[in-house]
């Protein structure tokens, strides 16, 4: 299957500080990524559609400036957490599609694991 | 509204017994069926997909689905349930009517497979 990468795969940092994630499909181009949140008990929160060189699409409630999304290339997009706070810990995962039809696939990438002291 | 369900939070399998995790859904229009694995910590794996045809699909690690129009389910079943199967399952949808790639997820089952 299509190979999705993220990193860092784990990132402990201070309260107030920022913290950037990539996202990479290293074998296909994707001009269309998710960012989702995944709390303690499990369930997947879509937090935005990140298309590539467009803005990014932000589900309700969720605070775009605080969670800035870019997609510079048609593998690369970043999720970048400002001003962290510990309430943002969290895993963070990546997905990427493969085609350009709703009927493809989304490959995920292994995730970010985010604790904010 | 456009929903999944997976009524099972949990399933508790022997190993070497056959196993299902319960998937129904509801979508305007016809659905596009997904089922991924999370193991712990990692990101989700794409295990099989139904989008059309026959209604008994095949994945990865041995993994089948059968897809019933009429009681809208997508059940994961495998015949002979190994330890390395436990794991976090995921049911997704896309309904054929949607513009956008979005899924829309079902809570997870967690499946646990006793030796």
């Amino acid at each position: 299957g299509a190979v999705v990468s993220q990193h860092p795969s784990r990132v402990i940092c201070k309260s107030g500080t920022s913290v950037k994630i990539e996202c990479r499909s290293l074998d296909f181009q994707a001009t269309t990524m998710f960012w989702y949140r995944q709390f303690p008990k499990k369930s997947l929160m879509l937090m935005a559609t990140s298309n590539e060189g467009s803005k990014a699409t932000y589900e309700q409630g969720v605070e775009k400036d605080k969670f800035l999304i870019n997609h510079a290339s048609l593998t690369l997009s970043t999720l970048t957490v400002t001003s962290a706070h510990p309430e943002d810990s969290s895993f963070y995962i990546c997905s990427a599609y493969r085609g350009r039809w709703t009927t493809d696939t989304q490959y995920f990438g292994p995730g970010t694991r985010l604790t904010v002291l | 509204a456009q929903s999944v369900a997976q009524p099972e939070d949990q399933v508790n399998v022997a190993e070497g017994n056959p196993l299902t995790v319960k998937c129904t859904y509801s979508v305007s229009g016809n659905p596009y069926l997904f089922w991924y694995v999370q193991y712990p910590n990692r990101g989700l794996q794409f295990l099989l997909k139904y989008i059309t045809g026959d209604n008994l699909v095949k994945g990865s690690y041995g993994f089948e689905a059968e897809f019933n129009k009429s009681q809208t389910s997508f059940h994961l079943k495998k015949p002979s349930a190994l330890v390395s199967d436990s794991a976090l399952y995921f049911c997704a949808v896309r309904g054929e009517m949607d513009s956008n790639y979005q899924l829309i997820w079902g809570a997870g089952t967690k499946l646990i497979i006793k030796p």
